[in-house]
C-alpha cells in the first residue's frame, strides 16, 4: 500500500519556465511534508519543507502548496535552470504516528536549456 | 567538516557471501537509519536506530542486520538471505527521531 504516491515519473520542462511536481498522499496522519533533490549516485538532499498548518512555504525559486482537504502537496520551481534537473522525492511524517519518514517514488525533472 | 559518510562507494560480492557497508557521522545525531532505493522506486527503510545499542527493524529487514555500539556508527551487513541485495543503499542521520534527516553520498553494492 503506497502511502505517498508521485504519480509522473518524469517531466519534462524549458530552462526558464515552471516546473510543477506532484504528490498525493493517502495517510490522514501525516503531518509534516519534505522535498528531497537527488543527482544520480549521490544521496537525497533536503530541499523545502511545509507543515500540516501551513499551506504554502516559500524559499527562493522553490514554494511548496499543501492541500490537505485533498491530501496534495506540490513543489514548484520559478524559473527553472539545468541544474535543477535531478529526481525529486516526495517524503511525509507522522508526528503522532510510526513517526516514520514515508517517500514516494520519485519524479525526474529535465530542465532542458 | 560535519557529514555523513559511508565507503566504498561501489561494492561486488559474489552471490552467497556477507557483506557490510559502512556509515559514519560526526553531527552527534542520536538516530540514524539504512535505506534502499531501486531504479524506479522511493527509498524504502531497512532498519533505523534512535540512541545506541538500539535499533528496529525498517519495511524490508528481512535478509539484513544492524549494530548500533556507538552514537557515530551504523553498520549494515547485507547477508546472504537477502535475495535481491542488486541497489543503492543510503545511511541518514538526524538529531532525533522527529527531526530533518540528512543522507550520506550512498553505496552501490552489486552482487556477481
Amino acid at each position: 500500500d503506497q502511502q505517498v504516491k508521485q504519480n509522473s515519473p518524469s517531466l519534462s520542462v524549458q530552462e526558464g519556465r515552471i516546473s510543477i511536481l506532484n504528490c498525493d498522499y493517502t495517510n490522514s496522519m501525516f503531518d509534516y511534508f519534505l522535498w528531497y533533490k537527488k543527482y544520480p549516485a549521490e544521496g537525497p538532499t533536503f530541499l523545502i519543507s511545509i507543515s500540516s498548518i501551513k499551506d504554502k512555504n516559500e524559499d527562493g525559486r522553490f514554494t511548496v502548496f499543501l492541500n490537505k482537504s485533498a491530501k496534495h502537496l506540490s513543489l514548484h520551481i520559478v524559473p527553472s535552470q539545468p541544474g535543477d534537473s535531478a529526481v525529486y522525492f516526495c517524503a511525509a511524517f507522522a508526528q503522532g504516528g510510526s513517526e516514520k519518514l514515508v517517500f514516494g517514488k520519485g519524479t525526474k525533472l529535465t530542465v532542458n536549456p | 567538516d560535519g557529514g555523513i559518510t559511508q565507503s566504498p562507494k561501489y561494492l561486488f560480492r559474489k552471490e552467497g557471501q556477507n557483506v557490510t557497508l559502512s556509515c559514519e557521522q560526526n553531527l552527534n545525531h542520536d538516530a540514524m537509519y539504512w535505506y534502499r532505493q531501486d531504479p524506479g522506486q522511493g527509498l524504502r527503510l531497512i532498519y533505523y536506530s534512535q540512541i545506541v545499542n538500539d535499533f528496529q527493524k525498517g519495511d524490508i529487514a528481512e535478509g539484513y542486520s544492524v549494530s548500533r555500539e556507538k552514537k557515530e556508527s551504523f553498520p549494515l551487513t547485507v547477508t546472504s538471505a537477502q535475495k535481491n541485495p542488486t541497489a543503492f543503499y543510503l545511511c541518514a542521520s538526524s538529531i532525533d527521531r522527529m527531526s530533518l534527516q540528512y543522507f550520506g553520498p550512498g553505496t552501490r553494492l552489486t552482487v556477481l
